[in-house]
C-alpha cells in the first residue's frame, strides 16, 4: 500500500522560508516514469501546481512561483523536500504532496495535506 | 495557454446524468483527470486518461474529450456525489508542467 503524509511547521512568519517534507511508503522515487508533486489550496480557493521531482531527479516549478520555489528528493529516506521562499500571508493554505504516474499524467494518490498559516 | 477553464457550479437532480466540463489549449495534445474533493478532506482521483477509473471508483463515474474539451460525465448522480471537482492536465508548452482547472461545485439536488 503506497501512503504519503506531508510534515512541517504549521505557522511561519512572512519572509520566512516554508520547508515542507513529504514522507512516502510502498513506492520508490527510483521507478521509472513517476514523480512526487506539492500542490496547495488556500483556503476556499482552488487547487494550484507547484512543482515536480521526477524518477530522474528532472525538476519543474510552477512558472509564476518558479523564482521561490525548490523542490530536493532524497531516495534513501523516501522523502521529498519543497522550500519556499519569503513567504507571504497570501500563501496561507493546505500544501499537499501527491504521487504522479506520468503514463497519462495524473496524480494517483494524494497525502492528507498540511495547514500552514502565514501570520506574524 | 497553461490554463483549464472550469464552470464555477453546476447542479443536477438526484439520479440524473450531470456532465462537468473543462476546457483548454492542453486538452488537444493531452488527456484530463479528474479529481473529487469533499470538505475537510484532500482530492481524491475519479477519472484519468482516455477513460479510467481508480479502483474502488463506481462506474456512474466516466470521462470523455472532444477537441480542447475534456468532461467528468456522471450517470445517475447520487448525494455522495456532491462535491467540488477539479481537472488536470499537462501543459501544453511540453514542458512537462501541470495544470489544474479552478474547479467545479457540484451540488446534487
Amino acid at each position: 500500500q503506497i501512503t504519503l503524509k506531508e510534515s512541517g511547521p504549521t505557522v511561519v512568519k512572512p519572509t520566512q522560508t516554508l520547508t515542507l517534507t513529504c514522507t512516502f511508503a510502498g513506492l520508490s522515487l527510483s521507478t521509472n516514469r513517476v514523480g512526487v508533486g506539492w500542490i496547495r489550496q488556500p483556503p476556499g480557493k482552488a487547487l494550484e501546481w507547484l512543482a515536480l521531482v521526477y524518477w530522474d531527479d528532472d525538476k519543474r516549478y510552477s512558472p509564476s512561483l518558479k523564482s521561490r520555489l525548490t523542490i530536493i528528493r532524497d531516495t534513501s529516506k523516501n522523502q521529498v523536500v519543497l522550500s519556499m521562499t519569503n513567504m507571504d500571508p497570501l500563501d496561507t493554505g493546505t500544501y499537499y504532496c501527491a504521487l504522479l504516474l506520468t503514463g497519462d499524467w495524473y496524480f494517483d494518490l494524494w497525502g492528507r495535506g498540511t495547514l500552514v498559516t502565514v501570520s506574524s | 495557454s497553461s490554463e483549464l477553464t472550469q464552470d464555477p457550479a453546476v447542479s443536477v437532480a438526484l439520479g440524473q446524468t450531470v456532465r462537468i466540463t473543462c476546457q483548454g489549449d492542453s486538452l488537444r495534445s493531452y488527456y484530463a483527470s479528474w479529481y473529487q474533493q469533499k470538505p475537510g478532506q484532500a482530492p481524491a482521483l475519479v477519472v484519468y486518461g482516455i477513460n479510467s477509473r481508480p479502483s474502488g471508483i463506481p462506474d456512474r463515474f466516466s470521462g470523455s474529450k472532444s477537441g480542447n474539451t475534456a468532461s467528468l460525465i456522471i450517470t445517475g448522480a447520487q448525494a455522495e456525489d456532491e462535491a467540488d471537482y477539479y481537472c488536470s492536465s499537462r501543459d501544453s508548452s511540453g514542458s512537462h508542467l501541470v495544470v489544474f482547472g479552478g474547479g467545479t461545485k457540484l451540488t446534487v439536488l
